[in-house]
């Protein structure tokens, strides 16, 4: 079965910290890890994806096999990161797998100024 | 538009009573999925869609949610008797190949009085 667990539930810092967005999943296929985020009445979107290997609003994540994880990071918070992010697990690339996702339960994170 | 489109964008409904909702997705996007957002929930995995063939309907909560697909475009997802716990809001997402990143709606947040 597969889950994806996001430890905390709301996260604060103060503008120019760093953050990170914990996100642990358990599946025994070959995982595909995403990080969607939503701000403030708009809708989900993508931010990252971890084949891609980009940073996207200077955010990065790593997938680690070994811990089962995929933490988001960036290194100086801005006040505009203030949102909902989530974490989400793919079925696994190839075959006949699809892109069915399972979510974490979310992170709220509050950046100060 | 660009955007998967849902609608409407907010319903109000007796318990009890039937709904439909409804989710246009991005033009040429073969597969389309169905999700729930609701509070202590986060969000669920509702039935997915290649074209005009759902292979999982796992998610389905019960027999009184079905969903169809016409035309390899627009779906419906119909709620029979419902029950104050269908509460939530009902996201639909779209992508190119099932392997392909998911694009939002904005969702439809119904309400069960």
């Amino acid at each position: 079965a597969q889950r994806v667990t996001q430890p905390e539930k709301l996260l604060s810092v103060f503008k120019g910290a760093p953050v990170e967005l914990k996100c642990n999943y358990s599946y025994s296929g070959s995982p595909e890890l995403f990080w969607y985020v939503q701000y403030s009445r708009q809708r989900l979107q993508l931010l990252l994806r971890h084949i891609s290997r980009e940073s996207i609003k200077g955010f990065t994540a790593d997938l680690n096999k070994g811990e089962t994880s995929f933490h988001l990071k960036k290194p100086f918070a801005q006040e505009e990161d203030s949102a909902m992010y989530y974490c989400a697990l793919g079925a696994g690339a190839g075959g006949t797998s699809y892109g069915k996702l399972t979510f974490g339960q979310g992170t709220i994170l509050t950046v100060h100024p | 538009g660009a955007g998967v489109s849902q609608s409407p964008s907010n319903k109000v409904t007796e318990k009890g009573k039937d709904v439909e909702l409804r989710c246009d997705p991005i033009s040429g996007h073969t597969a389309l999925y169905w999700y729930r957002q609701s509070l202590g929930q986060g969000l669920e995995f509702l039935i997915y869609f290649q074209g005009n063939s759902a292979p999982d309907k796992s998610g389905l909560p019960s027999d009184r949610f079905s969903a169809e697909r016409t035309g390899g475009s627009v779906s419906t997802l119909t709620i029979q008797r419902t029950q104050q716990e269908d509460s939530a809001v009902y996201l639909c997402a779209s992508s190119g190949r099932g392997d392909q990143p998911q694009h939002f709606g904005d969702g439809t947040r119904l309400s069960i009085l």
